[in-house]
């Protein structure tokens, strides 16, 4: 069955850290990844996604996230972690159905 | 700048009541749009995906006679939450999918609404 399992429920870092959130899928076709944030009772914002191409891809507010095949894997880095970084992140995966499925999601702490 | 919006943003309503939330696709004619319902604290389950001009496509479990889904134009689906009661209380996120190509596989998502049911 298709999946997509985000390991870790809570991660709390401080500020400047480094961060790295993962994502793991099961999924039988090329998978199109995204990595999305939402902050207390606010919609999605796209972070970035990956369809195709070079497998690390850049996103928004400094994000970076690597597709890794063999892994099965799409883990989100953040370099150095804002206070305002704080929130609820969710990976998703669809594959050509534009049917999304979503991960259960990683909240994330940011320490001052 | 936002390309999906919902209203109302937030409703408070008594148990018995129903509740219809808009979705709008502002910047392009979307022939499918889709339902998520999440709960507090949890991830995005999808509900249904309306289709303009047809019949909405439910996921399993999800009550079609309880949340009634429209798609009467290309621009707006309507999602009414008929007698309503606590249980129903969550916030729903609607999505329409992009242009045509690889950027179909990606959806667009609206701001959200928050339903209370007392």
């Amino acid at each position: 069955a298709q999946s997509v399992t985000q390991p870790d429920i809570h991660i709390t870092v401080s500020e400047g850290a480094s961060l790295e959130l993962r994502c793991n899928y099961s999924y039988g076709a090329t998978p199109y990844l995204f990595w999305y944030v939402q902050s207390p009772g606010q919609g999605l914002q796209l972070l970035l996604k990956y369809f195709s191409g070079d497998t690390l891809v850049q996103g928004i507010k400094g994000f970076e996230a690597e597709f890794k095949r063999s892994q099965s894997s799409f883990n989100l880095r953040k370099p150095s972690v804002h206070w305002s970084d704080a929130a609820e992140y969710f990976c998703a995966v669809t594959s050509g159905t534009y049917k999304y499925i979503f991960g259960t999601g990683t909240r994330l702490k940011v320490l001052a | 700048g936002a390309v999906v919006s919902q209203h109302p943003s937030r409703v408070i309503c008594k148990s018995g009541t129903s509740v219809k939330i808009e979705c709008r696709s502002l910047d392009f004619q979307a022939t499918t749009m889709f339902w998520y319902r999440q709960f507090p604290k949890q991830s995005l389950m999808l509900m249904a995906t309306s289709n303009e001009g047809s019949k909405a496509t439910y996921e399993q479990g999800v009550e079609k006679d309880k949340f009634l889904i429209n798609h009467a134009s290309l621009t707006l689906s309507t999602l009414t939450v008929t007698s309503a009661h606590p249980e129903d209380s969550s916030f729903y996120i609607c999505s329409r999918s992009g242009l045509a190509g690889v950027s179909y596989n990606e959806q667009f998502f609206g701001p959200g609404t928050r339903l209370t049911v007392l």
